[in-house]
């Protein structure tokens, strides 16, 4: 059964406190790229990469780290630097070769909330 | 700056009726358009897609129609049912240039009145 996980569902930061969310897929794509969702303000793209070891910034890349050792994995770290976490995470996974154009393929989402 | 604009937060629509989503971008290299569905707490999945040498792609109840001179896009849904009400958001990329991000808008929350 092919697809993308992200874990856990919600998870909470204490101030200063760096945490990890977690994106793994079975699809062999790729890319796979990190977006944040805030009311009002759609997707946007914090980190992307094409290939493995290889990443790069979004639009929103400031306070948040990722690597991409293996191919199925993409971990997002939220660091203290983020001074405004809160936010729907999602995960997203990629393949030229399914074909003409380019259909990204989402995981369900983690909530992270400040405590 | 925004490269995708759905400048409709909202739209309300009788169950049966046709539900009309649009969508404008700035960027005249993008060549290729999506429309997601997402429900809340859920990713987004795809519902249908169009490239820049077609001014129409049709699946079920779902068109997509481009007007390139314009540079906008919008999605039918007809006939639309309850279970369509969701957030729909509009995306665009480059076709040619290897798996390039999508870049969205800010989505329109379709509700769907029984």
């Amino acid at each position: 059964d092919g697809g993308i996980t992200q874990s856990p569902k919600y998870l909470f930061r204490k101030e200063g406190q760096n945490v990890t969310l977690s994106c793994e897929q079975n699809l062999n794509h790729d890319a796979m790229y990190w977006y944040r969702q805030d009311p009002g303000q759609g997707l946007r793209l914090i980190y992307y990469s094409q290939i493995v070891n290889d990443f790069q910034k979004g639009d929103i890349a400031e306070g948040y780290s990722v690597s991409r050792e293996k191919k199925e994995s993409f971990p997002l770290t939220v660091t203290s630097a983020q001074k405004n976490p809160t936010a729907f995470y999602l995960c997203a996974s990629s393949s030229r070769d399914r074909g003409p154009g380019e259909t990204q393929y989402f995981g369900p989402g983690t909530r992270l909330l400040v405590l | 700056d925004q490269q995708v604009k759905q400048n409709s937060p909202s739209l309300s629509v009788q169950e049966g009726r046709i539900s009309i989503l649009n969508c404008d971008y700035t960027n005249s290299m993008f060549d290729y358009f999506l429309w997601y569905k997402k429900y809340p707490a859920e990713g987004p999945t795809f519902l249908i897609s169009i490239s820049s040498i077609k001014d129409k792609n049709e699946d079920g109840r779902f068109t997509v129609f481009l007007n390139k001179s314009a540079k906008h896009l919008s999605l039918h849904i007809v006939p639309s049912q309850p279970g369509d009400s969701a957030v729909y958001f509009c995306a665009a990329t480059y076709l040619n240039s290897g798996n390039t991000p999508l870049v969205f808008g800010k989505g329109t929350r379709l509700s769907v009145i029984a």
